[in-house]
């Protein structure tokens, strides 16, 4: 069955340091893998979506992220945190026909 | 950019009442879900919706929630008899077609029940 792990409930970085948000998934069969932002009293707004090809991903707000297989793996990274990244982030795969699954989500706090 | 909108930003109910959650979808989308958050938990599916019938619904859309598109437009979610537990963030998202599209969320009607 599909689904996503999240390590990590809350990570801190400081400003302009590198941003690592750890997602694992679980699938039987090639997952289609998203991550998502939420910004305080926001709804869900896509970073950046996997589903074939190129496994390193481009998404926006200079945000990447990066399937490897071998470790069942979709992290997030940026290389340089700025302070309007604050926010929750979450991670998901599609199960089934379209429902997406979501992780447990990481809220991210940046230090200036 | 078009937007998924949802009505009402916040509702505030008594236990035992029926609420409906508005969505307007984008125009040419044509699968429809609802997903809640509880405060501090995980985003969960609830429900999808197209071509006018639930395609798939969680253990959680029970009999106390219905959806329907009434007018070809707006998308809701009714609950007949709200409990405590009812109370979160509810999420409309609209999607194209395919299963690698993206789904798009509304910005969640936060629902309180007394």
């Amino acid at each position: 069955a599909q689904s996503v792990t999240q390590l990590g409930s809350h990570v801190s970085v400081s400003e302009g340091a590198l941003v690592l948000l750890r997602c694992n998934y679980s699938s039987s069969v090639p997952p289609y893998l998203f991550w998502y932002v939420q910004y305080p009293n926001q709804g869900l707004q896509l970073l950046l979506k996997y589903t074939t090809g190129a496994t390193l991903v481009k998404g926006i707000n200079g945000f990447e992220a990066e399937f490897k297989k071998s470790e069942t793996s979709f992290h997030l990274t940026k290389p340089s945190a700025h302070m309007s990244d604050a926010a929750e982030y979450f991670c998901a795969v599609i199960k089934g026909a379209q429902k997406l699954v979501f992780g447990q989500g990481t809220r991210l706090t940046i230090n200036p | 950019e078009p937007e998924v909108t949802q009505t009402p930003s916040h509702q505030v109910t008594q236990m035992g009442q029926e609420v409906i959650l508005r969505c307007v979808p984008i125009s040419n989308h044509l699968y429809f879900y609802w997903y809640r958050q509880i405060l501090g938990q995980k985003v969960e599916f609830l429900v999808s919706f197209y071509n006018n019938e639930i395609s798939e619904k969680s253990e959680i859309f029970d009999d106390q929630f219905s959806v329907e598109r009434p007018d070809g437009s707006n998308f809701t979610l009714k609950i007949r008899s709200t409990k405590l537990e009812d109370s979160a963030m509810y999420f409309c998202a609209t999607q194209t077609s395919s299963v690698s599209d993206t789904q798009y969320f509304g910005p969640g009607t936060r629902l309180t029940v007394l």
